[in-house]
């Protein structure tokens, strides 16, 4: 059984570019939230997705947007890239259904670097 | 907002004892969900072990046990016998157990900003 897998695991950009990272759910799970960790910080809630739609946000601009798709698969994009994007992005899956018993699980991530 | 703060960047145990790591938070909440994480070099985040705010009992898993002091917002995490494969980055993340789907589904974690655990051989 696969579990949270993101790609591609490094990505370098220039500044003022576009980004689109990928994800897919650990089996069986339906929910997707992205999350950016900078060096030496704890990873910080960008969205979370569910049915296709996005549920909850946290405090990122608008630059940051995404998609889930039917399968449960999803997409962050980042517009305008800025030298402070630079960081690890990790994604987490979850299954609804569990209700309060909810447990994430996480990808590896895609190291980010902005030149 | 909830804050959660780790105020040990670095800690180092020897192999086989015992070592604590340090977790406070900050919310106005009542329920809501505590946990501590693992990162190793490979970048995965890895469940620990999970409290739940309401429980008065410590969560325990294997090895790994918990001190949860509510009225104290105090979460702390005893790592017994460590082992070389426990060193790595600890987090702890704190979760509101309101919101999102109806309160019952999977709000955004807070975390803090890490322990960096050294087990010496």
């Amino acid at each position: 059984d696969a579990g949270v897998t993101q790609s591609p695991t490094h990505l370098i950009k220039t500044r003022g570019q576009q980004v689109t990272l990928r994800c897919s759910p650990k089996s069986g799970h339906d929910t997707v939230s992205w999350y950016q960790q900078a060096l030496g910080q704890g990873p910080q809630f960008i969205f979370q997705y569910y049915e296709e739609e996005e549920r909850q946000r946290g405090n990122f601009p608008d630059r940051f947007s995404g998609h889930q798709f039917p399968n449960y698969s999803s997409e962050l994009n980042v517009n305008a890239l800025l030298l402070g994007d630079s960081a690890l992005y990790l994604c987490a899956s979850s299954y609804l259904g569990q209700g309060r018993e909810e447990k994430l699980f996480f990808g590896s991530g895609t190291q980010l670097s902005v030149l | 907002a909830q804050t959660v703060t780790q105020s040990q960047p670095e800690m180092s145990v020897q192999e086989a004892e015992t070592v604590t790591l340090s977790c406070t938070y900050d919310t106005s909440e009542s329920d809501y969900y505590l946990f501590w994480y693992k990162q190793p070099p490979s970048r995965q985040m890895i469940l620990v072990i999970r409290q739940e705010a309401y429980k008065q009992q410590n969560a325990t898993e294997n090895r790994f046990s918990v001190n949860f002091q509510k009225a104290a917002k105090s979460f702390s995490l005893k790592i017994s016998d460590s082992q070389l494969g426990d060193a790595a980055m600890y987090f702890c993340a704190y979760r509101s157990a309101f919101g999102g789907f109806s309160g019952g589904g999977a709000d955004g974690l807070t975390f803090g900003k890490g322990t960096h655990l050294i087990i010496q051989p």
